[in-house]
């Protein structure tokens, strides 16, 4: 089976910089997946780690260690329209794979 | 227009009735999926589609039913729908092996009285 933690929820202010982290336990890795989910809506893709290290992008960075079972995903220079649900998520399998999802972190932004 | 549909967006029914909630999509992909989402459970996987003849049960099966009526095409059904099974639901597609991620649909809220 898959085991995968992260906070319920963090709180921030506008401008500063968030770590939120995931762990994870799972056989068959195939990458980790980290999307964005404002409430109500459509969760949207935010980055993807499948080797160890830290893929920037603008912003928001992920780092990856398969070796540990971690990741983490960092929020700079944060803006009101940050807050929103992060949500961990983890591929397992070959090229048809699923997605497990952990139960996300709700991230409030206040000014 | 949007890649990833789902109707109805909202709907409201009762314990025991023939519920079928529909997504379409315009991105070309093969994989398909169907999530419910509650409070406090996260995203859970019902049912995924790798191709119009492949169907699998995920983690939460019970009391769903699926069909893919086409590559485009993959509705889920409540037979008897109850009211445990009130939530919200996620159609969400991909496409091909690799880093490729998961394209979700605007959901579907249930409301199951």
């Amino acid at each position: 089976g898959q085991n995968i933690d992260q906070p319920t929820e963090m709180t921030a202010t506008e401008g500063a910089i968030v770590q939120i982290n995931c762990t994870y336990q799972t056989s068959g890795f195939n990458g980790l997946f980290w999307y964005q989910q404002h409430a109500g809506e459509a969760p949207t893709f935010l980055s993807y780690n499948v080797l160890d290290g830290l893929e920037e992008k603008g912003r928001f960075s992920s780092f990856l260690s398969r070796s540990k079972g971690y990741s983490y995903l960092l929020l700079k220079e944060l803006q009101m329209k940050d807050s929103a649900s992060y949500l961990c998520a983890v591929a397992r399998g070959s090229s048809n794979y699923k997605l497990t999802f952990g139960k996300g972190t709700l991230l409030t932004v206040n000014p | 227009d949007a890649d990833v549909t789902q109707t109805p967006r909202n709907r409201i029914t009762k314990t025991g009735k023939r519920i079928m909630l529909e997504c379409s999509q315009t991105k070309g992909h093969d994989r398909m999926y169907w999530y419910r989402q509650d409070p406090g459970l996260g995203l859970r996987l019902i049912y995924y589609s790798f191709d119009v003849k492949d169907i699998n049960k995920g983690e939460i099966s019970d009391g769903y039913s699926v069909s893919r009526q086409a590559q485009a095409k993959f509705s889920l059904s409540l037979e008897s729908a109850i009211p445990n099974q009130t939530a919200l639901y996620f159609c969400a597609t991909r496409g091909g092996a690799g880093k490729d991620e998961q394209f979700f649909g605007p959901g579907t809220r249930l409301t199951v009285l």
